[in-house]
């Protein structure tokens, strides 16, 4: 079956401009997850979705970042006013119900975002 | 607050070597822990996890056992292949917290034939 697909793989902007990140997580799964990992970092957490609300955005870094996911499948993360310090590869991952007791997080391949 | 600390790499072994590579945490309560395991070019996959105290996580040959005493999360592999190059992330995920994880920086691991 599908797995945690993330558009676009690739992504260069300028400082200053506005993206946005898009996460179609595995079928059926209620939560979803965003981390940002820098070179040579291990994932940081950003936000968690159960179903449509953000139960948790507390790894968010500032107000420029913003996510959403209005029907309670696809995640958009939007970033506004970029800046260099934001380029990272942002990971999505979704899990069945995301509050079980070792629940499994799949993750997607990732979004490479490069601010000049 | 909680936390994942890892052995630096990169960690270069001989094929057929043992592998240990060391994970401790910090956490309140009693996390879930997990190993995810990072193969050049592909995304992030899960490699074994164990949920609670004296556990043992395994697969592919990786094992891994919940210490609570310890709080550690210690990866091992008996004989390494070339094909097990990759980078390791331990992480665990705490009570109550809706299952986001908290990773180590990560290990990496290059196995020479």
């Amino acid at each position: 079956g599908a797995g945690v697909s993330q558009t676009p793989s690739n992504k260069v902007t300028e400082k200053g401009k506005y993206v946005e990140l898009r996460c179609d997580p595995i079928s059926g799964h209620t939560a979803l997850y965003w981390y940002r990992q820098s070179l040579g970092q291990g994932p940081e957490f950003l936000i968690y979705f159960q179903g449509t609300g953000a139960a948790d955005d507390s790894g968010l870094p500032n107000d420029r970042f913003f996510a959403v996911r209005p029907e309670g499948s696809v995640s958009t993360l939007k970033i506004q006013r970029t800046e260099r310090g934001d380029s990272a590869v942002y990971l999505c991952a979704s899990s069945l119900v995301g509050q079980g007791v070792g629940d499994t997080q799949y993750f997607g391949p990732g979004t490479r975002l490069t601010v000049l | 607050g909680n936390s994942v600390t890892q052995m630096e790499g990169p960690v270069t072994l001989s094929e057929e070597a043992f592998l240990t590579i060391n994970c401790t945490y910090t956490a309140t309560g009693y996390p879930s822990l997990f190993w995810y395991v990072q193969y050049p070019g592909e995304g992030l996959q899960l490699l074994l996890k164990a949920t609670k105290a004296d556990d043992k996580g395994s697969n592919k040959g990786f094992e891994a056992t919940y210490r609570k005493e310890t709080t550690s999360f210690h990866l091992e592999k008996g004989s390494v292949q070339v094909s097990d190059s990759a980078v390791y992330f331990c992480a665990l995920s705490a009570d109550n917290q809706g299952g986001k994880l908290i990773f180590g920086q990560g290990t990496e691991l290059s196995v020479k034939p």
